[in-house]
């Protein structure tokens, strides 16, 4: 079955970097988009952008534009999410999604990483 | 780009329908079919109700739909069930070739 599994949680300073990870099983990693959408404590949903594992494409929500770096390690099937110079308002659960190339919608999460901003 | 437009709580009791509204753009909703539903309890990964405005995935119940007019797109759950309580966001797909989601709609089932 498909399963996305993220790195564990992660607390840093302000004006450090953070790299989550999602490791996903059970499909061709290759075949389909994942997402990633983030979730502050008692917040919505977020979007923050996509990377194409097959060709390494990108694109990002306009607000992190300088801030965010999706990577991906094809061999290890592996995705990674890259967040600099974070601030209190970063604080959040980090979430991967599954979403197929043709398709506007996501299927498959893992099970988020929290991420604490704090000094 | 703005989050979409959803109204900050609804409620029914147990068996009656709920309509979600979610408004955006002609940027968004407005132009594209791409809006989908999902649904949060509290402390899980949210889980996809609705695609494509009005396509339901496998295994989700028929109690749920979709539809859309204009800049609207609008859940409904019919037989409010207790497992139903939750949150509800939008998505929608945009000119921008992005993604935005509505601010969410806690469902209290009375």
């Amino acid at each position: 079955q498909v399963q996305l599994v993220q790195s564990g949680a992660e607390v840093k300073e302000p004006g450090a970097s953070v790299k989550v990870s999602c490791k996903a099983s059970g499909y061709t990693f290759t075949d389909y988009y994942i997402h990633w959408v983030r979730q502050a404590p008692g917040q919505g949903l977020e979007w923050m952008g996509r990377i194409n594992p097959n060709t390494g494409g990108t694109k990002y929500e306009q607000k992190l534009q300088g801030r965010v770096t999706m990577t991906r390690d094809t061999p290890i099937s592996t995705a990674y999410m890259e967040l600099s110079s974070l601030r209190s308002d970063d604080t959040a659960v980090y979430y991967c999604a599954r979403g197929q190339y043709i398709h506007n919608y996501v299927g498959d999460w893992g099970q988020g990483t929290l991420v604490t901003v704090s000094s | 780009q703005s989050a979409l437009t959803q109204p900050a709580s609804v409620s029914g009791s147990p068996g009656q329908s709920i309509t979600i509204s979610c408004t955006g753009t002609s940027s968004d909703i407005g132009n594209y079919k791409y809006v989908s539903w999902y649904q949060q309890h509290p402390g899980k990964a949210p889980k996809l109700m609705i695609y494509d405005v009005s396509n339901r995935p496998s295994g989700v119940s028929d109690r749920f739909s979709g539809s859309k007019s204009g800049n609207t797109a609008s859940l409904t759950i019919s037989g409010l069930q207790a497992e139903d309580e939750a949150d509800y966001y939008c998505n929608s797909y945009t000119s921008s070739n992005t993604w935005v989601f509505g601010g969410g709609t806690k469902l209290t089932v009375l």
